[in-house]
């Protein structure tokens, strides 16, 4: 069973500081790769995804691939206040059209 | 704008109901999913549809059914509601020629006692 782990946190950042969230994936032929962030009693709404070639960096996110350890992280540069929501990690596998979603990292950032 | 919009946004119903859940969308997407969410257990996917003549089975669909009305409707039935199905469920679309962008509606919870 394909298995998408993330701390559930909470992580807490102070005002202007990089957040770094990470989740780990069990498949080894994923090909894309998803963050997604949800604010509470909201729906998901996605803020980056990436492909198994490479990272990719979008204003203050950027989003990292290491294959060899399996794992996708996403860093937050000067979070801020509204940052603060649960980021969900997801994966497709190779030849699928369904997202594997982690449960979650909540994402504190104190002013 | 165009929108992901779910009815209704909230339901409590009893065991053994047949609840229905419908979605619309005035996105133009062609691919539509069901997804629930549960505390400490993610999203996880129900249903999906490709097109109106397309319906596919996600990871839970044990205890679903789903409709594929018009390519802007996709509505997910519970045929005999059970409290384990007492969940946030939030219907998605997507574009074919962006299809790793979904956008979610704003859920549903629904409640069986």
């Amino acid at each position: 069973q394909k298995e998408v782990e993330q701390n559930s946190g909470p992580l807490s950042v102070p005002e202007g500081a990089i957040a770094s969230l990470n989740c780990t994936y069990s498949d080894r032929g994923s090909q894309s790769f998803f963050w997604y962030r949800q604010y509470s009693g909201k729906s998901p709404e996605l803020i980056m995804f990436i492909y198994s070639n490479g990272d990719k960096e979008d204003g203050r996110f950027t989003a990292q691939l290491n294959k060899a350890s399996q794992y996708v992280s996403l860093l937050i540069r000067d979070s801020q206040p509204s940052d603060s929501a649960t980021y969900l990690c997801a994966v497709r596998g190779a030849g699928s059209y369904q997202l594997t979603f982690g449960k979650g990292t909540k994402l504190s950032v104190i002013p | 704008d165009a929108d992901v919009t779910q009815t209704p946004r909230n339901r409590i119903t009893k065991t053994g109901k047949r609840i229905m859940l419908e979605c619309s969308q005035t996105k133009g997407h062609d691919r539509m999913y069901w997804y629930r969410q549960d505390p400490g257990l993610g999203l996880r996917l129900i249903y999906y549809s490709f097109d109106v003549k397309d319906i596919n089975k996600g990871e839970i669909s044990d205890g679903y059914s789903v409709s594929r009305q018009a390519q802007a409707k996709f509505s997910l039935s519970l045929e005999s509601a059970i409290p384990n199905q007492t969940a946030l469920y939030f219907c998605a679309t997507s574009a074919t020629s962006s299809y790793n962008e979904q956008f979610f509606g704003p859920g549903t919870r629904l409640t069986v006692l």
